[in-house]
């Protein structure tokens, strides 16, 4: 089965500093989405994007479905202590009028050093 | 409005064992799915459920069967557990198939 390629696979920031994170396919996705998922729980959604060239924001993240519906990117600005956790990209294609499940990355692990 | 829940929270089994992990939604959703996490890799859909009444397959089907008891119950039977079923469950629900998918807290498996 397919699965989208994540980058980078970890991250050591200091608090304050900007993040970037990014997913790639081989092939189209129709919706690109951003989760978060903390220790012991499941994941929690950002950001969704549903169509190419979207760029959204939710607070201080910002994330972009990629113009060739293959990529997207998701931004954190100014790093908090609660940032961390583990960052996941999705992507979900639709066929006759619905869809199936999601496809995710590997995930992002974000550590923030004080 | 508890969202979805899980349950049990955690498990253990002997290989050949069999159980049955439950998910209950209270948000009126339409669809609702199972995906298993393992070490290092994001979730793979199990199988999902579009509608009450209907069931189709995900990525990673084998082993495992679903019941859609009624439009907030959506369960995954282990007929005989093996070792390669330890991992983490995630139940999820969406308005429609095309909606954001909201989860619950999972549960962990672990078969020895």
């Amino acid at each position: 089965g397919q699965q989208l390629n994540q980058s980078p696979q970890s991250m050591f920031i200091q608090e304050g500093e900007d993040v970037s994170m990014n997913c790639t396919s081989s092939s189209i996705f129709n919706t690109w989405l951003w989760y978060k998922q903390d220790p012991g729980e499941g994941p929690v959604l950002l950001i969704a994007l549903y169509k190419a060239g979207e760029l959204t924001s939710n607070g201080r993240l910002t994330a972009q479905f990629g113009i060739t519906r293959k990529d997207s990117f998701l931004n954190i600005s100014a790093s908090i202590p609660s940032d961390v956790g583990i960052y996941f990209c999705a992507g979900q294609r639709y066929s006759g009028g619905g869809a199936d499940g999601l496809t995710f990355g590997k995930g992002t692990h974000l550590i923030i050093q004080p | 409005n508890a969202g979805v829940t899980q349950t049990p929270k955690f498990q253990v089994l002997k290989t050949g064992q069999s159980m049955t992990l439950q998910c209950a939604q209270d948000m009126n959703h339409n669809s609702m799915y199972w995906y298993r996490q393992d070490p290092g890799m994001g979730l793979r859909l199990i199988y999902y459920s579009a509608s009450e009444g209907t069931t189709d397959k995900g990525e990673v089907p084998n082993g495992y069967n679903v019941s859609r008891l009624n439009k907030r119950e959506f369960s995954l039977r282990l007929e005989s557990a093996a070792p390669s079923q330890t991992s983490v469950y995630f139940c999820a629900s969406s308005w429609g198939t095309t909606d954001t998918q909201y989860f619950g807290p999972g549960t962990r498996l672990t078969v020895l």
